[in-house]
């Protein structure tokens, strides 16, 4: 168990909605990561906050985005759904902004239909 | 384009022997790198990782060998396990000597099969 929770844990639906995807970093951990992987593909960045700043930005959509909370949990919102969306879905944590040994929650995995 | 490359996808080593696990990167910035092993369901857990100042770095089983030169990492696993049988994703960072890096660029990973 690495201490980071997502939730859901799957999520199914239609094209053309919207979810939000939630993350809980580990305790003391002030960066958050999202990272999403498609079939037979390796995890691709998405963004990256630090103590509720964005940070780092990736191949993120701009039908994507992200916001950490006071309370430093993560919430990635997906919007305007379509089929290649259907992915995992990763959240990262790690203790400062250096990206040095992130710790993975166990995904969310999204099926759009 | 893949700047962290996994050319084999798969690899299936007998209990006892050593596994190794291959991966290429094209970025000459990267100075950090790491492996990451998932099970089914499961996100990735660090593994080992080594910076652009060495060239090895063992810890008990693991064993991760960096070729600069040929922009070429390699993990060892001696003896390889059951346990060990999983995805094992190659990861690297840029600027982490920095302390400005903060992404990971992974590769698409090599599942490994250790059978008895």
């Amino acid at each position: 168990d690495s201490g980071v929770t997502q939730t859901p844990k799957h999520l199914i639906t239609a094209t053309g909605q919207r979810v939000t995807l939630r993350c809980s970093p580990r305790s003391g951990d002030l960066s958050v990561y999202w990272y999403q992987q498609s079939l037979d593909q390796g995890l691709q960045f998405l963004i990256q906050y630090y103590n509720g700043e964005e940070r780092a930005k990736g191949n993120i959509l701009e039908r994507f985005s992200a916001q950490q909370f006071p309370d430093l949990h993560s919430e990635l919102n997906l919007s305007s759904l379509e089929l290649g969306d259907s992915a995992l879905y990763f959240c990262a944590s790690s203790v400062d902004s250096s990206g040095y040994e992130q710790y993975f929650g166990p995904g969310t995995r999204l099926t759009v239909t | 384009d893949q700047q962290v490359k996994q050319n084999s996808p798969s690899l299936s080593v007998q209990e006892g022997r050593i596994s190794i696990l291959n991966c290429d990167y094209t970025n000459s910035m990267f100075d950090y790198f790491l492996w990451y092993k998932k099970y089914p369901a499961e996100g990735p857990t660090f593994l080992i990782s080594i910076s652009s100042i060495k060239d090895k770095n063992e810890d008990g089983r693991f064993t991760v060998f960096l070729n600069k030169s040929a922009k070429h990492l390699s993990l060892h696993i001696v003896p390889s396990q059951p346990g060990d049988s999983a995805v094992y994703f190659c990861a690297a960072s840029a600027d982490v000597s920095t302390g400005t890096a903060s992404k990971l660029t992974f590769g698409t990973g090599t599942r490994l099969q250790v059978t008895l």
